[in-house]
């Protein structure tokens, strides 16, 4: 089955414990991406990969790092996490977002509920 | 990429047609309307897109305004499994694209008995 996973679902972890929240899809997909969620601010997106090796920052990335050694997966570093990174994160994958993939859906993960306390 | 601007809240009867707008007014040549679903804090869901033409699949239609300001969702037999929050996204098309979506607010459905 198609699928994009996430782990752990859910994470309830201390200030500054360093953690990753990892990300695999099947899917053979180029581009894959994090956000969070958050209530009345929606999803924020908070860095992307093209492809192997290549990653850039979205709107949100202070506080975060990823990796893409490898093409299926697309880990969420949180070095030092702090009470504001509290939130719902989606890892999403699609083809790509370039010449005839840029209009392809997007797929995304079942989420990572993560408590910073 | 372009705004969009939906109801916030919307009821359908179950076995019933929803029938979700989207307004747009400012979108550009080469931005594709978007529409995904999220169920309840899990993941958003893919549900169709389109650039000027109608589209239909299996899920739902989407209907395009010809001057493309606007756009609707339409899911033919509302059931309770699509009590969602519905979000219409315009995005661009083309090299140099982020792939981020914009999700805004969305259009709460919620699928009566």
């Amino acid at each position: 089955e198609a699928q994009v996973t996430q782990n752990p679902r859910y994470l309830i972890t201390v200030t500054g414990k360093k953690l990753t929240v990892t990300c695999s899809q099947n899917m053979n997909h180029e581009y894959m991406s994090w956000y969070r969620q958050d209530p009345g601010l929606g999803l924020r997106q908070i860095y992307y990969s093209m492809n192997v090796e290549v990653t850039d920052k979205g709107d949100v990335p202070e506080g975060y790092k990823v990796s893409r050694k490898e093409k299926r997966n697309f880990p969420l570093i949180l070095e030092s996490p702090s009470p504001n990174q509290t939130s719902l994160y989606f890892c999403a994958s699609s083809f790509g977002t370039s010449g005839a993939y840029s209009y392809n859906e997007q797929f995304f993960g079942p989420g990572t509920r993560l408590t910073v306390l | 990429d372009a705004k969009t601007t939906q109801p916030t809240s919307m009821d359908c009867a179950e076995g019933r047609a929803a029938n979700l707008p989207c307004n747009h007014s400012t979108i550009s040549g080469n931005e594709y309307v978007y529409w995904y679903r999220q169920i309840h804090s899990q993941g958003p869901q893919y549900i169709i897109h389109g650039l000027k033409n109608n589209e239909t699949n299996e899920m739902a239609s989407l209907i395009i305004t010809e001057d493309r300001k606007s756009s609707t969702l339409i899911l033919p037999h509302a059931t309770l499994r699509d009590t969602a929050v519905y979000y219409c996204i315009v995005r661009a098309y083309g090299s140099g694209n982020t792939g981020k979506l914009i999700f805004g607010q969305g259009t709460t459905l919620q699928v009566k008995p």
